[in-house]
């Protein structure tokens, strides 16, 4: 079952804050996010392999909150070099068909404005 | 060093047509995945090689589509008769598969946008 990011979308001005949201219907295993500016390969950004877990990568974080079965990422002054679409990938904890690989949300876009 | 390719980086095909798309992944990975992105959409799994065990093709949308890795390297992806609505971005990623799908950093080529008309 494909996670749910929220916002779609997101529109900031550079120094500006955001936070995007990651759910799933299911317990997770783990969590991927990774940004992909338009016409370029999606570049990993950080995985989370535990509840709790919170990772930071320059002034992008993430956190992951297992009894939630969700992560959310967090861009903090924000720089325009930040624009492009995050997208996460989940892999579930028990079984099912997306049981052993990464399923990935939507994406949000993110704009971000001098 | 260099990263995944794909080629051609783009394909503009008719209705009913077979078409080729292939990856060349990070020399050393052995593992390496086919994705297709639609339109304003996530990443889609199609399937996943991992060494000389046999691919996870649980994501290949129908029988018209295939792919092959040969020598453990370069991979092939195959759509026969292709369709209007097969037109996508088609990424391809490798991995050092160290753990798994889902812990290992998975490394995405620039894609192939395969346009059907």
């Amino acid at each position: 079952q494909q996670p749910v990011q929220s916002p779609q979308a997101v529109i900031l001005r550079e120094g500006e804050d955001a936070v995007i949201n990651c759910s799933s219907s299911k317990a997770l295993y783990s969590v991927h996010w990774y940004r992909q500016k338009h016409g370029e390969a999606p570049v990993f950004l950080m995985i989370l392999l535990k509840g709790g877990e919170q990772k930071g990568h320059e002034k992008i974080s993430a956190s992951f909150n297992e009894k939630k079965q969700q992560s959310s990422l967090y861009l903090t002054a924000s720089q325009l070099s930040y624009s492009g679409t995050y997208f996460c990938g989940t892999a579930p904890r028990a079984g099912g068909t997306s049981y052993g690989k990464l399923t990935f949300g939507q994406g949000t876009i993110l704009t971000v404005h001098p | 060093g260099a990263g995944v390719s794909q080629s051609p980086s783009n394909k503009v095909t008719e209705k009913g047509k077979d078409v080729e798309l292939r990856c060349d992944p990070i020399s050393g990975h052995t593992a390496l995945y086919w994705y297709r992105q639609s339109l304003g959409q996530g990443l889609e799994f199609l399937i996943y090689f991992q060494g000389n065990s046999a691919p996870d093709k649980s994501g290949l949308p129908s029988d018209r589509f295939s792919a092959e890795r040969t020598g453990g390297s370069v991979s092939t992806l195959t759509i026969q008769r292709t369709q209007q609505e097969d037109s996508a971005v088609y990424l391809c990623a490798s991995s050092l598969a160290l753990a798994g799908p889902t812990t290992d950093t998975q490394y995405f080529g620039p894609g192939t946008r395969l346009t059907v008309l």
